[in-house]
């Protein structure tokens, strides 16, 4: 299982739509998980950390299932300005530490009017 | 926005040169990270620093070389550029070492001719 994996889309959704990406990671002892946005030749940004009670942010919901080891972006009422390409992200845990984010290879999508 | 930059922006350089890329914080952060990130890899991490003179390697090392000498700097050396380190190069940092995620750079575009 690779370490972080995510479907690579693209998703083509009109506006208003509510979309949902998902993702799966293959440490069970990882301790941290964001999403990142990611706009065409931009770097990465952080769009929110990802909580193990689920977590919202306007019209964001994430939600981490650890028995499963998977994790899910709910984006409601799409934007055009939502397109863009979603970071899966998941700290790689070493013996003694946390260790450093490996980031999934991103869902890309693109709202249409 | 945090306070980092990265430089050149973008680079043309030739097969065999030795290349710098300078990444630059404001915030003070122990972390800093360099990534690569090439279509159908995602970003993936070249090197690492943990606090000044220290470093480390990551999952795509070989042919690259860093050094910390002050906090607020981490420098990356393509020690003779070939074409496959043709990429977009990101630094990041962070004050933890997973913590609220990773603050990124702007971006190097590199291409090696």
């Amino acid at each position: 299982r690779k370490e972080v994996e995510q479907d690579p889309g693209p998703f083509n959704v009109p506006e208003g739509a509510t979309v949902a990406f998902n993702c799966t990671y293959s440490n069970s002892a990882s301790q941290s998980f964001f999403w990142y946005r990611q706009d065409c030749r931009k770097e990465p940004k952080l769009l929110m950390s990802v909580y193990s009670s689920g977590n919202e942010d306007g019209r964001f919901t994430a939600q981490l299932n650890r028995a499963s080891q998977y994790i899910s972006l709910l984006i409601r009422d799409s934007k055009l300005s939502d397109s863009a390409t979603y970071l899966c992200v998941v700290n790689r845990v070493r013996r003694g530490s946390q260790g450093n984010l490996i980031f999934g290879k991103g869902t890309k999508l693109s709202v249409k009017p | 926005d945090a306070g980092i930059t990265q430089s050149p922006r973008h680079k043309v350089t030739e097969t065999g040169t030795p290349v710098t890329l300078r990444c630059h914080q404001t915030e003070n952060h122990r972390y800093m990270y360099w990534y690569r990130q090439d279509p159908g890899h995602g970003l993936r991490l070249i090197h690492y620093s943990y606090g000044v003179k220290d470093t480390d390697k990551g999952e795509v090392s070989d042919g690259y070389s860093v050094s910390r000498s002050k906090t607020e700097d981490f420098l990356l050396t393509l020690e003779s550029a070939t074409s496959s380190q043709t990429s977009v190069y990101f630094c990041a940092i962070s004050e933890s070492e997973t913590g609220a995620g990773y603050t990124f750079g702007s971006g190097t575009r590199l291409t090696v001719v």
